[in-house]
This record gives C-alpha cells, sequence and structure tokens, in this order.
C-alpha cells in the first residue's frame, strides 16, 4: 500500500510569484486535505477535496485554490505569495468524510523571500 | 468552533521514565480525537484515535490515551520512554471534514 507522497519537497519562491505544490493520496482515498503549518505552529486547516469537489474551507484567503484530479491526486495553488506564506504545507488522504482518519505525507517546505 | 489546547510548550524527560502530555478541547459534541507526532521536518505519523467506545485507547510506540468528558481531555500517556521518542506531539479534534490541532508539545529526551 502505498502512502501519501508530495511534491515538491522544498522549494523557494519571491514574494508576488505564484507557486503549485502537490499530492498523491493513499491508495483507496478520496479524500484530500490540505493544511498549513508555520515555523513553531499546529497545522492550520486550508481546505478540503472529495470526489474533485471543495468539501469545507478554512481562514484562508481566495488566493489559496486547489484542484482535485480524477485520479483523486491533488494541487494547492497559491496566488501572489506574501512573506507569511512560509510554511510546512501538508496533504492528507482519507478515504470518505466525516469521521475518518486523515493520513499525512511528509509536505512541502515553502521559504518565500 | 471547536478548539484544543496543549498547555505544555516543552517537557524535558528521562529516557526510561513515565510520560503524560497534556491535552484539552472545546467542543460542543462528542468529538473524534486523535494524537498525531512529528518528527523535525517530517509530517505527521498517527498515534492514537479516539472515536466512540471505550475511553481508555492503545496506540502505536507504546502509547496510550484517556478520554475524560467531565474535564474535556484526552491526555497522552507512556510509562517508559526512549530517546527515540523526543518528536513534536499533537493533539488534533476532528469535526466533519477537517482537523483542529494545538500548538503542540515537544518533547525532549534525557539519558
Amino acid at each position: 500500500e502505498t502512502g501519501v507522497t508530495q511534491s515538491p519537497t522544498h522549494l523557494i519562491k519571491t514574494r508576488g510569484q505564484q507557486v503549485t505544490l502537490r499530492c498523491s493520496s493513499q491508495s483507496g482515498h478520496n479524500t484530500v486535505s490540505w493544511y498549513q503549518q508555520a515555523l513553531g505552529q499546529g497545522p492550520q486547516f486550508i481546505f478540503q477535496y472529495y470526489r474533485e469537489e471543495e468539501n469545507g474551507r478554512g481562514n484562508f484567503p481566495p488566493r489559496f485554490s486547489g484542484l482535485q484530479f480524477p485520479n483523486y491526486s491533488s494541487e494547492l495553488n497559491v496566488n501572489a505569495l506574501e512573506l507569511d506564506d512560509s510554511a510546512l504545507y501538508l496533504c492528507a488522504s482519507s478515504s470518505g468524510q466525516g469521521r475518518d482518519t486523515q493520513y499525512f505525507g511528509p509536505g512541502t517546505r515553502l521559504t518565500v523571500l | 468552533a471547536q478548539s484544543v489546547t496543549q498547555p505544555d510548550i516543552h517537557i524535558t524527560v528521562s529516557e526510561g521514565a513515565s510520560l503524560e502530555l497534556r491535552c484539552n478541547y472545546s467542543y460542543g459534541a462528542t468529538p473524534y480525537l486523535f494524537w498525531y507526532v512529528q518528527s523535525p521536518g517530517q509530517g505527521l505519523q498517527l498515534l492514537l484515535k479516539y472515536f466512540s467506545g471505550d475511553t481508555l485507547v492503545q496506540g502505536i510506540k507504546g502509547f496510550e490515551a484517556e478520554f475524560k468528558r467531565s474535564q474535556s481531555s484526552f491526555n497522552l500517556r507512556k510509562p517508559s520512554v526512549h530517546w527515540s521518542d523526543a518528536a513534536e506531539y499533537f493533539c488534533a479534534v476532528g469535526l466533519n471534514e477537517k482537523l483542529t490541532f494545538g500548538t503542540g508539545t515537544r518533547l525532549t529526551i534525557i539519558p
């Protein structure tokens, strides 16, 4: 069974640029959630995708957007990067909605200069 | 809105000693609760979870946690820590589609 994978591992961008992060869900999972973890903080929920539709969103501006593909992999896009977007971005997959356990990938470390 | 409090930012224990990490939650209904562990620069690994039923749950790596509704707590315990347990520990409460995490407790193990 393949776990959750994310790419890239690290990347560096400058303020105002756009970035795309990718996530492949665990085999058999149809739900992907994205979290932002700033240094020294707990993860903060960005949004969730269930069967290619957005299914809940946290307190993040519209410049954070996402997609889920028919194979249930997902992308997180961030436009007009700001310095405060520097963080570890975590993807988690689960097998449905509600009371499902979320399994996390290793994360993508984004640095905005 | 639900919230999670981990009152201890940093805990240091000796190898072989017992451990208890505190977690308190605020939630209007029966929550489902998780403990995750994160090694430096890594993702989150699930230690254990509580959905319903027996309030004492067993997890991986010898960890257990007890759900106490009257105290709104879900404390994590281990009878004897190993140097490899040094990491950041996060308590989380689940509501529908999202998890709400505490700010974490960093565990340091001394020989």
